[in-house]
């Protein structure tokens, strides 16, 4: 088992509706959690992070952690064709200082 | 925001050349990343450097080098360039447990 599972996509979703990804992590111990939007071709660009549970929204996006559920989900609200790109879920592991990231979820937002 | 800065962006070279990305940070971050990414794959860690004089290996076995005789600067070397290294190689540095990666622009290295 991976420590860091996302679904590979491709997600499609339309203009204007709400992307929902999806990422669980295998640690239980873990502390930090991250979302990375990474266009192709470049290099990630960090979106969000949160450490607590619950929801944490920044304009368009909100992450969501359920650490009781090894859970974490970022939502894209209002969804413009520009959010097409692959996310990245990454988790700190709190018995360590490196970062795990996961596969990436590719999104597709389509006119 | 993080300023990181990678240098070449992009380098074609020949097999057997020596090569070094440069990699250096502006923001005093004592940790600093390489990572190694082909297209559409998976981000692979393959070196790492919690400050200066301290370096080990990630994740994914490399035959480059790395030295952290600044904190600011983080070059990875190739001494002997081959295709298999033709990949998209990440500098990223972060403050500390906890915090955020911020990544540079990318060097796409290309062996021919």
């Amino acid at each position: 088992q991976k420590e860091v599972e996302q679904n590979s996509g491709p997600l499609s979703v339309p203009e204007g509706a709400i992307a929902s990804l999806n990422c669980t992590y295998s640690d239980r111990g873990s502390q930090s959690f991250f979302w990375y939007r990474q266009y192709s071709g470049k290099s990630p660009e960090l979106i969000m992070f949160i450490y607590s549970n619950g929801d944490k929204e920044d304009g368009r996006f909100t992450a969501q952690l359920n650490k009781a559920s090894q859970y974490v989900s970022l939502l894209i609200r209002d969804s413009q064709p520009s959010d097409s790109a692959t996310y990245l879920c990454a988790v700190n592991m709190h018995y360590g200082q490196n970062f795990v990231f996961g596969p990436g979820t590719r999104l597709s937002v389509l006119p | 925001e993080a300023d990181i800065y990678q240098t070449p962006r992009y380098l074609v070279i020949g097999t057997g050349k020596k090569i070094t990305l440069e990699c250096s940070q502006t923001m005093g971050h004592d940790k600093m990343y390489w990572y190694q990414q082909d297209p559409g794959m998976e981000l692979h860690l393959i070196h790492y450097s919690y400050g200066v004089n301290s370096t080990e290996k990630g994740d994914l076995s490399s035959e480059s080098t790395v030295s952290r005789i600044r904190t600011e600067h983080f070059p990875l070397t190739l001494e002997s360039a081959r295709p298999s290294h033709t990949s998209q190689y990440l500098c990223a540095s972060s403050t500390g447990v906890g915090s955020p990666l911020h990544f540079g622009n990318g060097t796409r290295l290309t062996v021919t």
